[in-house]
C-alpha cells in the first residue's frame, strides 16, 4: 500500500514570490507520482505527472516539480505566483505501470496567494 | 468533447433515503472511479470499475454500491443515507490506470 504525507495543510505567499509544496511518499514498490489542483467549487485538475524518465517535469501554469527516490518526495515548486494560483493543491501517488487501485492523495495544502 | 459529467450537482437527503449519484465519460476509458473528500481528509476511493460488468470495493465502500453496465456509466448507490455520508463525491476515468480525469463533483448533505 502507499500513503502520501503533505506537510503543510496552508501555505501563504505573497503575490509574485516562489512558492514550494512539499510532498512526500511511502510505498513499497515503485510508484507514479502526480499534482492536482482544485479552484473553489471546482473539481480536480492534473498540473503534473511523474511516469518515468527526467526527475524533474513540468506542468501547466508554470509549475514544476522533481522527484527526489532517496527522499522519497515530489515537492511542488513555481518562482512566481499569481493571485489566480489560489487553490488546493494534492499530492497523489499510484502503483507504477498502472492498474486499478486508483489514486492515493494526500490530505492537500491550500496555498494563499496575499496580494 | 464533455469529459467527465457527474449529475446532480447538489442534493440534499434525509437519513435513511436512497438515491442515485450519476457519472457518465466520453473518452471510452476502462477504469472509472468513484471518490468522497471530506474537509482536510484529500480524497478517498469507495469503488472503481477496470471495464463493462467488473467493479470492485475501495477502502471506504461501506454503504454505497455500484454498477457499470456501459463504458461510458458508473453510477453510485446510496441505499440508506446516514449523516456520516454527507460529502462531496467525485467521478474519474482513465485510460490506462495512471492519470486520472475527473468530474465536477456531487455536494451532498444528509440531514
Amino acid at each position: 500500500a502507499q500513503s502520501v504525507t503533505q506537510l503543510d495543510s496552508q501555505v501563504p505567499v505573497f503575490e509574485e514570490a516562489p512558492v514550494e509544496l512539499r510532498c512526500n511518499y511511502s510505498s513499497s514498490v515503485s510508484v507514479y507520482l502526480f499534482w492536482y489542483v482544485q479552484y473553489p467549487n471546482q473539481g480536480l485538475q492534473l498540473l503534473l505527472k511523474y511516469l518515468s524518465g527526467s526527475t524533474l517535469v513540468k506542468g501547466i501554469n508554470g509549475f514544476e516539480a522533481e522527484f527526489n527516490k532517496s527522499q522519497t518526495s515530489f515537492h511542488l515548486r513555481k518562482p512566481s505566483v499569481h493571485i489566480s494560483d489560489t487553490a488546493e493543491y494534492f499530492c497523489a501517488v499510484s502503483k507504477a505501470g498502472g492498474g486499478a487501485d486508483g489514486l492515493t492523495f494526500g490530505k492537500g495544502t491550500h496555498l494563499i496567494i496575499q496580494p | 468533447n464533455a469529459g467527465v459529467t457527474q449529475t446532480p450537482k447538489f442534493r440534499i437527503l434525509k437519513i435513511g433515503q436512497s438515491m442515485t449519484l450519476q457519472c457518465t465519460q466520453d473518452m471510452n476509458h476502462n477504469y472509472m472511479y468513484w471518490y468522497r473528500q471530506d474537509p482536510g481528509m484529500g480524497l478517498k476511493l469507495i469503488y472503481y470499475s477496470v471495464g463493462a460488468g467488473i467493479t470492485d470495493k475501495g477502502e471506504v465502500p461501506n454503504g454505497y454500491n455500484v454498477s457499470r453496465s456501459t463504458t461510458e456509466d458508473f453510477p453510485l448507490r446510496l441505499e440508506l443515507a446516514a449523516p456520516s455520508q454527507t460529502s462531496v463525491y467525485f467521478c474519474a476515468s482513465s485510460l490506462t490506470g495512471n492519470e486520472q480525469f475527473f468530474g465536477p463533483g456531487t455536494r451532498l448533505t444528509v440531514l
